[in-house]
């Protein structure tokens, strides 16, 4: 019954190492979303997807892939892991238009050692 | 430029007090979205509201109740006999004509029993 269901909840890693989030939506939405979330509670897009294209690409490190096999799931990829990527990502979808807002998923905490 | 100032970064009432919550926001569109989202402490971020430019009429959902004010550029989000459980981080967002949504950097609310 989730909406917007994102795997693992909790993430614990080493620096350096390569990690990958997983968001799933059964809402029959077009568009999602990466979003994170720092330690001051700020949320900063990161990309965006719709219907499986990049629409926005936010000034991310390229260490951040995201990857869309279709529009109901958006992965993040994240490779060679630094102490500042820790944070909590959320995943989110909508209609194209967002005018109904956007639904979020529960968020990864990722903490890196 | 776009922008949305939730200039509380955190109030503390007693529980059943009333309480308002500030938003104000900038854009040169003509039409635009307004949104409240909750952060409770478990994490996740919940939709509350929306609210399109052409719309004024103040909203009442229960206890809580939304002051559209275009000539102030204003958003407000009052909460009625406030509750614990109420206690979460509470963000204001707009959506510009991208349909990209522009973060409020959000009010902690504490309600103490």
């Amino acid at each position: 019954d989730t909406a917007v269901s994102q795997t693992p909840k909790y993430l614990v890693t080493q620096m350096g190492n390569d990690k990958s989030i997983k968001c799933e939506q059964n809402l029959g939405h077009d568009t999602m979303y990466w979003y994170k979330q720092d330690s001051k509670k700020f949320l900063k897009i990161m990309f965006s997807y719709n219907n499986k294209e990049l629409i926005i690409n936010e000034t991310v490190p390229n260490r951040f892939s995201p990857k869309s096999p279709d529009k109901a799931h958006l992965n993040l990829h994240i490779n060679s892991l630094e102490l500042g990527d820790s944070a909590v990502y959320f995943c989110a979808s909508s209609l194209r238009t967002g005018r109904n807002g956007y639904t979020f998923g529960s968020g990864t905490r990722l903490t890196v050692v | 430029a776009q922008k949305v100032t939730q200039a509380q970064t955190e109030i503390s009432v007693v529980e059943k007090e009333d309480v308002t919550l500030d938003c104000v926001y900038e854009t040169r569109d003509t039409t635009y979205y307004l949104f409240w989202y909750k952060q409770p402490p478990s994490g996740e971020l919940v939709f509350l509201i929306r609210r399109n430019s052409f719309d004024e009429q103040n909203e009442i959902s229960g206890r809580y109740s939304w002051n559209f004010q275009k000539s102030t550029s204003s958003f407000n989000f009052t909460i009625t006999a406030s509750q614990v459980v109420d206690s979460a981080v509470y963000f204001c967002a707009l959506m510009d004509s991208n349909y990209q949504l522009i973060w409020g950097a959000g009010t902690k609310l504490i309600i103490k029993p």
